[in-house]
């Protein structure tokens, strides 16, 4: 159980482009999904919480019109990088849990975005 | 502020076992998580400890002492395949996973 999977794995795409990347749980309900990013042999960075049905909370220093989260339904949420650019390329992970505060989150396999 | 203290890198040999140290100080605490992330992968969940004591699972086992900010994580048996980052997240008051690097474990013959 708790599957989590993310789409595309991989994505490479022109400078300012918008890349769109879909993270999905599979077999539990994701009341609450989370996306980081994370750079080579860096920490994993909190980039935005998003509850279904209601706007992301995005940390400090996230522009939100540059990653535009939506968490339309108990399974789906997308993050949208706008108007990408070399310095965005990195891994994007997401992570669902069912909701009760205290839930262990589950990651989906990452998207490794390449801005040329 | 918050913050996490685990080493960078250690080594152990294939058949032994390891334990792997984190400290911590975090704003509130909720539990504290346990991760295996290989190289160019995804974090894959391994245990959460929100009590005192050894949770064990198998080849592994987890130990939390939330009065001094520790806990720890045993491999035993070391496979080939367990050469990875493991990541220590405490939970700070806010529900919120506070990350650090992580240590990376390297296993030989």
């Amino acid at each position: 159980g708790a599957v989590v999977s993310q789409h595309p794995s991989r994505v490479i795409c022109k400078s300012g482009t918008s890349v769109k990347i879909e993270c999905r749980s599979l077999d539990f309900q994701a009341t609450t999904m989370f996306w980081y990013r994370q750079f080579p042999k860096k920490s994993l960075m909190l980039m935005a919480t998003s509850n279904e049905g209601s706007k992301a909370t995005y940390e400090q220093g996230v522009e939100k019109d540059k990653f535009l989260i939506n968490h339309a339904s108990l399974t789906l949420s997308t993050l949208t990088v706008t108007s990408a650019h070399p310095e965005d390329s990195s891994f994007y992970i997401c992570s669902a849990s069912s909701g009760r505060e205290s839930d262990t989150q589950y990651f989906g396999p990452g998207t490794r975005l390449t801005v040329l | 502020g918050q913050n996490i203290d685990q080493p960078t890198e250690m080594t152990a040999t294939e058949g032994a076992i390891v334990q792997i140290n984190c400290t911590y100080q975090t704003s509130g605490f909720n539990g504290l998580f346990w991760y295996q992330q290989h190289a160019g992968e995804a974090p894959t969940f391994l245990s959460y400890n929100v009590l005192d004591g050894l949770e064990e699972k198998g080849r592994f086992s987890s130990f939390l002492s939330r009065s001094k900010g520790y806990s720890y994580l045993l491999l035993k048996e070391l496979q080939m395949k367990d050469s990875a980052s493991y990541l220590c997240a405490p939970m700070d008051s806010n529900y919120q996973l506070i990350w650090g690097a992580g240590t990376k474990l390297i296993i030989k013959p």
